[in-house]
């Protein structure tokens, strides 16, 4: 069935550090979704991406829409202790059901 | 805006016992939530789509029989665990949809362990 891939599957970064993580798959997905995740948490959904090419910011996040509309990216700038977590990219598959992936799991070294 | 709560956020219970969760929309309307389990380290699996005002559609390999879902109004699903066995303990999260499909907007989860 239609999987999403993200890599890396974790990222051990310094505070300050710029984050690029993707969301790829073997088949198009027509939205585009990011979530964090928190330990003991549910999902918050960071950004939402609707239409090939689109870039879309909120705060210090980044998403892209990949124009192939097989992949997506999230950018985080200037990292903080807060942005720890498990950064997970989400779409509807071929069923309209949304499926997520594995996740990024991100750590800020102290 | 887009709050869901769940409660309990966590719960013991003993083999062979049942156990409900409960899962609101807080500050909007929900005509569909969803059900998911997640496991240690693992990515969330949607076990089933809860309608208001109609039966529930579950997920492959997710038996209708022992995890009961009622969808009784636009804010309120729940989740019952029946017969619960040492394997059904998880993190189980409940989502709604608001007014953009696909937005999902997340409860914090319910952390269920059956001794």
């Amino acid at each position: 069935g239609q999987q999403l891939n993200q890599s890396p599957q974790s990222m051990f970064i310094q505070e300050g550090e710029d984050v690029s993580m993707n969301c790829t798959s073997s088949s198009i997905f027509n939205t585009w979704l990011w979530y964090k995740q928190d330990p003991g948490e549910g999902p918050v959904l960071l950004i939402a991406l609707y239409k090939a090419g689109e870039l879309t910011s909120n705060g210090r996040l980044t998403a892209q829409f990949g124009i192939t509309r097989k992949d997506s990216f999230l950018n985080i700038s200037a990292s903080i202790p807060s942005d720890v977590g498990i950064y997970f990219c989400a779409g509807p598959n071929r069923d309209d059901k949304i499926i997520f992936g594995k996740g990024t799991r991100l750590h800020i070294l102290p | 805006g887009a709050v869901v709560s769940q409660h309990p956020s966590r719960v013991i219970c003993k083999s062979g016992t049942s156990v409900k969760i409960e899962c609101r929309s807080l500050d909007f309307q929900a005509t569909t939530m969803f059900w998911y389990r997640q496991f240690p380290k693992q990515s969330l699996m949607l076990m089933a789509t809860s309608n208001e005002g109609s039966k529930a559609t579950y997920e492959q390999g997710v038996e209708k029989d022992k995890f009961l879902i009622n969808h009784a109004s636009l804010t309120l699903s729940t989740l019952t665990v029946t017969s619960a066995h040492p394997e059904d303990s998880s993190f189980y999260i409940c989502s709604a949809e608001r007014e953009n499909r696909y937005e999902q907007y997340f409860g914090p989860g319910t952390r269920l362990t059956v001794t």
